[in-house]
């Protein structure tokens, strides 16, 4: 699996977005863009993924530069309950590589 | 709730003596995995079944260890002889590999302290 690498830590200000910068420039064709986060003492929680178009759910959007070598995760109106450590990982979806690799993710502190 | 569910939640043992997590997955989800995530780290990956079958084992779980799914439903990780370096937060993982877009659902860990 391709290696990221993600800032240790980040502030954001209640109410404004945030914006969690993922590079991880020898992902191969195949490979997914994933974020998961882990709330203290939870367990990771999945949040998006994609392979190359930008997504968007109810939790968050996920952009993607056009060659795939970095990525961006946006919470739009961060709360702070998103306080949390954030997990960018690259992975084949499908077939028999479900396991994930974590790194040390970006912990992300939501000020009032 | 029917999520993934882990029991203990927390585990104080002394070292020699052996523990056992169990793993409850979503009723659906035919794969389940094992993490294990030690302080300021991410999680690692352990182990994972595909129905009752062990796939997968990683170089991490050494032969103190050892999981099971007897019926393909609920798990069983044991640590023999436990040491205090075993100390960490265990972490059960499931999903559905057909139609699945990869996510795992991840229980709430077994936090094993080994005195």
């Amino acid at each position: 699996d391709a290696k990221t690498t993600q800032p240790t830590s980040m502030d954001c200000a209640e109410g404004r977005a945030a914006n969690l910068p993922c590079n991880h420039s020898t992902i191969s064709g195949n490979e997914y863009v994933y974020w998961y986060r882990q709330i203290h003492s939870q367990g990771p929680q999945y949040i998006i993924h994609g392979l190359k178009n930008n997504e968007t759910n109810e939790m968050a959007s996920l952009i993607i530069t056009e060659d795939r070598k970095s990525s961006t995760l946006i919470l739009p109106h961060a709360t702070l309950r998103d306080t949390a450590v954030y997990y960018c990982i690259v992975n084949q979806r499908g077939g028999s590589n479900y396991k994930l690799t974590f790194g040390k993710g970006t912990l992300l502190t939501v000020n009032p | 709730d029917t999520g993934v569910s882990q029991d203990p939640r927390h585990k104080i043992t002394k070292r020699g003596q052996n523990v056992t997590f169990r793993c409850d997955p979503i009723s659906e989800h035919n794969r389940l995995y094992w993490y294990r995530q030690t302080l300021g780290q991410g999680p690692e990956f352990l182990t994972y079944f595909q129905n009752e079958a062990q796939l997968e084992k990683s170089r991490l779980l050494s032969d103190r260890f050892s999981a099971e799914r007897p019926k393909g439903s609920f798990s069983t990780l044991e640590i023999q002889r436990t040491e205090q370096g075993d100390s960490a937060m265990y972490l059960c993982a499931s999903s559905y590999v057909r139609g699945n877009t990869g996510e795992l659902f991840f229980g709430e860990g077994s936090r094993l302290t080994v005195l």
